[in-house]
């Protein structure tokens, strides 16, 4: 079974700064992908950025980027420039590598509340 | 990202009646729905995973004959809570996904009085 540990249950960050999220997973697994999702006070769950196992190369969208470390199993979020539309929780999840027809569940991490101060 | 409708947002029920809470993939084919619960200031508990035409398989401590779940189609499953009481309200996510990529629904808060 896989786990996803979230040490921080909450961080704060004042607007325009940057803001490094943990997470830690554990897993004999060597196929798999790793999210960060977003979920603001509307409750919606939003994807915020994605990493292959498989890729060395740590992705990124915009603001968002990550620190993969597959030896360590951790996967980080970096939040650049926050803005107080970053306040949210923030989950880390993991996803087994599959073939064939059907999806495999998440394993969500028990999320980081992030507040961003103006 | 792609988009997945779930209804009733919000929805209130007497205790001892049945509510049915609807999650569709409006731009995909989704093989594989889960369901989740999600109490107050805690991340999402899986309760079931359903694929296509198939029974659902729930997690364990689950109880597969209060929450019933059916995916008909690959664009449509619903989770009906029966016999509903008010230890059952809590927030209700769907997700649907179609490979490895998973996207949500809106929720739905459910109220039983």
């Amino acid at each position: 079974a896989q786990t996803v540990t979230q040490s921080q249950p909450e961080m704060s960050v004042q607007e325009a700064e940057t803001v490094t999220l943990s997470c830690t997973y554990d897993t004999s697994e060597s196929n798999y992908y790793l999210f960060w999702y977003k979920q603001p006070p509307s409750r919606q769950m939003i994807l915020v950025i994605r990493q292959e196992a498989y890729k060395q190369q740590n992705a990124t969208e915009n603001r968002f980027s990550v620190n993969f470390q597959k030896a360590a199993k951790s996967f980080s979020l970096k939040i650049s420039d926050s803005q107080l539309g970053d306040t949210a929780m923030y989950f880390c999840a993991f996803m087994k590598g599959h073939s064939g027809a059907g999806s495999y569940q998440l394993t969500f991490g028990k999320g980081t509340k992030l507040s961003v101060i103006p | 990202g792609a988009v997945v409708s779930q209804h009733p947002s919000r929805v209130i029920c007497k205790s001892g009646t049945s509510v049915k809470i609807e999650c569709r993939s409006l731009d995909f084919q989704a093989t594989t729905m889960f369901w989740y619960r999600q109490f107050p200031k805690q991340s999402l508990m899986l309760m079931a995973t359903s694929n296509e035409g198939s029974k659902a398989t729930y997690e364990q401590g689950v109880e597969k004959d209060k929450f019933l779940i059916n995916h008909a189609s690959l664009t449509l499953s619903t989770l009906t809570v029966t016999s509903a009481h008010p230890e059952d309200s809590s927030f209700y996510i769907c997700s649907a996904s179609s490979g490895t990529e998973a996207f949500f629904g809106q929720g739905t808060r459910l109220t039983v009085v």
